[in-house]
């Protein structure tokens, strides 16, 4: 079983949908961040949180630290929310990163 | 500041040769990261310094590996003898103290291709 585990793998959904990213980790951790990768590679750090919920604009990102679960949530998708989403948690230099969900959303 | 820059975006080598990748950091970051991401996959931890010190290493990284940061600002990594299997995308991150412990950010990342 691998440490970081995402669901669903991809998720194509309509302009508008509310959209839910799911991650499980089996680490022990200090933090997790949500990151997000566009076709051609770069990576962005869309939170970092340890605990609770975070908002920024249309993402909302909750963290269970006693279930070892995490969330990504986007509401009112828009077609430039379409990339990777990797859950990457981990402690101090330690980051894990799970397989990432390919989100394809549609005008 | 521009962010974590990485040279060259792309590299294609013929088996056998050796490549370097460049990674400037944000400047006052003392943290530098660096991973590999093949298709598909999270990207994987190799090695990362704290200054000029490489602090970790990934059983990733053999012998034909080898990273730097002569002064504790840019970074390099050297790949010897590429083989094709060494074809991924090679990203650079840094962060002012551990990544987990702070806002991380990452460069565009070096996609290298061994044909």
């Amino acid at each position: 079983k691998n440490e970081v585990e995402q669901s669903p793998q991809n998720l194509t959904a309509q302009e508008g949908e509310f959209i839910t990213i799911n991650c499980s980790y089996s680490v022990g951790i200090s933090a997790l961040h949500w990151l997000q990768q566009h076709p051609g590679g770069g990576i962005v750090s869309l939170f970092m949180l340890s605990s609770g919920k975070k908002k920024h604009g249309r993402l909302i990102a909750t963290i269970n630290i006693q279930e070892k679960h995490s969330s990504l949530h986007i509401t009112a998708s828009h077609p430039r929310d379409s990339a990777v989403y990797i859950c990457a948690p981990g402690a101090n230099n330690d980051m894990r990163f799970g397989a990432g969900t390919r989100l394809t959303v549609k005008p | 500041d521009t962010g974590v820059s990485q040279d060259p975006r792309h590299k294609i080598t013929k088996r056998g040769q050796n490549v370097t990748f460049r990674c400037d950091p944000i400047s006052e970051h003392n943290r530098l990261y660096w991973y590999r991401q093949t298709l598909g996959q999270g990207p994987e931890f190799l090695t990362y310094f704290q200054n000029e010190a490489q602090l970790e290493k990934s059983r990733l990284l053999s012998d034909r590996f080898s990273a730097e940061r002569p002064k504790g600002s840019f970074s390099t990594l050297e790949i010897q003898r590429t083989e094709q299997g060494d074809s991924a995308m090679y990203l650079c991150a840094s962060s002012l103290h551990g990544i987990m412990n702070t806002e991380a950010f990452f460069g565009q990342g070096t996609r290298l291709t061994v044909v």
